[in-house]
């Protein structure tokens, strides 16, 4: 079952804004974490945030996580045409996860030059 | 550097074909995964295995199987290959432990079954 659901499903910004998606999720997690997919691709592994931590940099993103809200955010800063992907949350559950995760829909990122 | 392989990049069968999807990961990964991609509904788990020989179900297992005989190869098998079993399909492995639970996928296998 879906664990993760992206808000946006689609977002379009022009390069160097900032772009935001948000994940919001329903059972307890160890951790969560997002994943970029460029058209036709795999995906690749961005950051990753435990459950005991509010605030994760790195480069330029910023994950935060909001337990209480079952929410997380993934902002990109300076976007770049490159950035141009779709996006995944994804949740590792507490209980017998054997490391498997749950994936969002992703929300699909449009950076125009 | 890492390395998840998938045999083909497109498939192309029949209804009713039996099919082997074949993933090999160079990482000596204990754990590895197989999940379906289609639009508006992300990514859904069909398999996985933490070991050798082990395997569990995930959350759309029906109509498939897989195996795992060695450390570094996990196979999907369609039995009898239907047309919804039209979709992209992305091989992962992770190790095991804490500090090591990000996923490394495989380039994907966009099938059409026909």
């Amino acid at each position: 079952s879906q664990q993760g659901e992206e808000d946006p499903q689609a977002l379009s910004i022009q390069e160097g804004e900032n772009a935001t998606m948000n994940c919001s999720y329903k059972t307890s997690i160890n951790n969560l974490q997002w994943y970029r997919q460029n058209s036709g691709r795999g995906l690749v592994h961005l950051i990753l945030i435990r459950s005991n931590e509010r605030e994760k940099h790195s480069g330029r993103l910023r994950v935060t996580l909001d337990t209480s809200k079952k929410s997380s955010s993934l902002l990109i800063t300076a976007s770049r045409a490159a950035d141009t992907a779709s996006y995944f949350c994804a949740t590792d559950e507490t209980t017998d996860s054997w490391g498997k995760l749950q994936f969002g829909a992703g929300t699909q990122v449009v950076v125009t030059p | 550097d890492v390395k998840v392989t998938q045999s083909s990049r497109y498939l192309v069968k029949r209804t009713g074909e039996k099919v082997f999807l074949e993933c090999v990961q160079d990482m000596d990964h204990e754990n590895m995964f197989w999940y379906r991609q289609d639009p508006g509904l992300g990514l859904r788990l069909i398999y996985f295995s933490y070991d050798v020989k082990m395997k569990e179900k995930g959350d759309i297992p029906e109509g498939y199987s897989v195996s795992r005989e060695k450390k570094e190869r996990f196979s999907l098998i369609l039995e009898s290959a239907s047309t919804n079993q039209t979709s992209m399909y992305l091989c992962a492995s992770s190790a095991l432990g804490v500090g090591y639970e990000k996923l490394f996928f495989g380039s994907g296998t966009q099938l059409s079954v026909l």
